[in-house]
């Protein structure tokens, strides 16, 4: 079944330690979106790539970077994680129609 | 600023009930409109998109769309206990702004 995975699953790091996320598509979309959701909140936009073209959101902080290597893959760095970076990571993929799937998100905990 | 505007509930309706969920959007320029249903925990799953004025019906779910208004609402007939979560409202082009949502309880 084409999908969208994210791993890991769970991530725990120390407050200041860089931490990678990663997700990949079997889906052949073109788009790739990273979110942040905390609790109780709306997925908020980070970031996305249409194709290899990176556009930030202007509330971004440059405490988070994104690589997109090739079609199926794309990472999430948090160069310093604070322990406000706490929350769920989702990716997303969309293709010619703007439908997002997303993947099953990274709980990332910040010690 | 652009926004998705919801109702955070919870909205609890008895098992075998419609529930009816609302949202509206501030961004004339929205092309497209969808709902996503949001297990606690869990990541969310795409339930309906619609991009025209009227109704687009999906089994037990029913998207209506008001353009005018800026006014999107879903119906869930029948509801049934594991229908219980957040439904979260979108709308936008290929960049979507989300509501923070609404969340229903079903009860038996």
């Amino acid at each position: 079944d084409a999908m969208v995975i994210q791993n890991p699953r769970y991530q725990v790091t120390q407050f200041g330690k860089p931490v990678t996320l990663s997700c990949s598509q079997t889906l052949n979309h073109n788009v790739m979106y990273w979110y942040q959701q905390k609790s109780s909140q709306a997925p908020k936009l980070l970031f996305h790539y249409y194709d290899k073209d990176f556009n930030n959101e202007a509330d971004t902080p440059d405490n988070f970077q994104s690589r997109r290597p090739n079609t199926s893959f794309c990472f999430l760095d948090i160069r310093s994680p604070g322990l406000g970076d706490a929350a769920m990571y989702l990716c997303a993929t969309s293709g010619d129609s703007n439908e997002q799937f997303f993947g099953p998100g990274t709980r990332l905990t910040v010690l | 600023q652009k926004e998705v505007e919801q109702n955070s509930g919870p909205l609890s309706v008895p098992e075998g009930a419609i529930a009816s969920l609302n949202c509206t959007y501030s961004d004339r320029g929205s092309q497209s409109f969808f709902w996503y249903r949001q297990y606690s925990g869990k990541s969310p799953e795409l339930i309906m998109f619609i991009y025209s004025n009227g109704d687009k019906e999906d089994g037990r779910f029913t998207a209506q769309l008001n353009k005018a208004s800026q006014y999107v609402s879903l119906l869930i007939r029948d509801s049934q206990p594991s229908d219980s979560a957040t439904y979260l409202c979108a709308a936008g082009r290929y960049k979507l702004i989300f509501g923070t949502g609404t969340r229903l309880q079903v009860f038996p």
